[in-house]
């Protein structure tokens, strides 16, 4: 079974200042990996996912995330946030076969301060 | 840009009644799914499905849940008799099968509360 662990319940942060949203996850089995945003009174919205080749993914809005296989972790980054990067990030996991369900993390909310 | 709909945005029922949720998935879409999230904990898989059947669903999908695809654009969740620890934030997603890692698309969710 997978597993994910986002290690900050809570993120704050002043705008134009860098943030780091970390994310470990547990496998027995090879996996895809994805960040997630939930904006207010929204759906999940992808911001980035690594599937294979490079460590580095950079997505939307100015976010990147490292892959890092011997630590287990996928943590997300953006190096100068903005008042409308205030939202729920949501890190998970799916196994590369079948259905691809996809496992989530318990989300780091990310808060903004101007 | 397609997107993921979703009816009711909040419903409230008495305990032990049944709920239809409904979903209608982007449509090229091939595969489904419905997920929820109780109040301060993460978001949990319930079940997917694929070629109008279950391809997998958790322990949380017991004999109460049951999914439908009742015609070509709508996918539904019934709960047939609600438990107040039924009361989550209920989101349906779907994607296209590309066999590398599938983005899933949410829709906005379905607030329900058991009484």
């Amino acid at each position: 079974a997978q597993s994910v662990t986002q290690l900050d319940s809570q993120v704050p942060v002043f705008e134009e200042a860098p943030v780091e949203l970390r994310c470990n996850y547990s496998s027995s089995v090879s996996v895809y990996l994805f960040w997630y945003v939930q904006y207010p009174n929204q759906g999940l919205q992808l911001l980035l996912k690594y599937l294979s080749g490079s460590t580095l993914v950079k997505g939307i809005n100015g976010f990147e995330a490292e892959f890092n296989k011997s630590q287990t972790s996928f943590h997300l980054r953006k190096p100068s946030v903005h008042i409308s990067d205030t939202a729920e990030y949501f890190c998970a996991v799916s196994v590369t076969q079948g259905a691809q369900k996809l496992v989530f993390g318990q989300g780091t909310r990310l808060t903004i301060n101007p | 840009e397609p997107e993921v709909t979703q009816t009711p945005s909040h419903q409230v029922t008495q305990m032990g009644q049944e709920v239809i949720l409904r979903c209608v998935p982007i449509s090229n879409h091939l595969y489904f799914y419905w997920y929820r999230q109780i109040l301060g904990q993460k978001v949990e898989f319930l079940v997917s499905f694929y070629n109008n059947e279950i391809s997998e669903k958790s322990e949380i999908f017991d004999d109460q849940f049951s999914v439908e695809r009742p015609d070509g654009s709508n996918f539904t969740l019934k709960i047939r008799s609600t438990k107040l620890e039924d009361s989550a934030m209920y989101f349906c997603a779907s994607s296209v099968p590309s066999g590398r890692g599938n983005e899933q698309f949410f829709g906005p969710g379905t607030r329900l509360t058991v009484l």
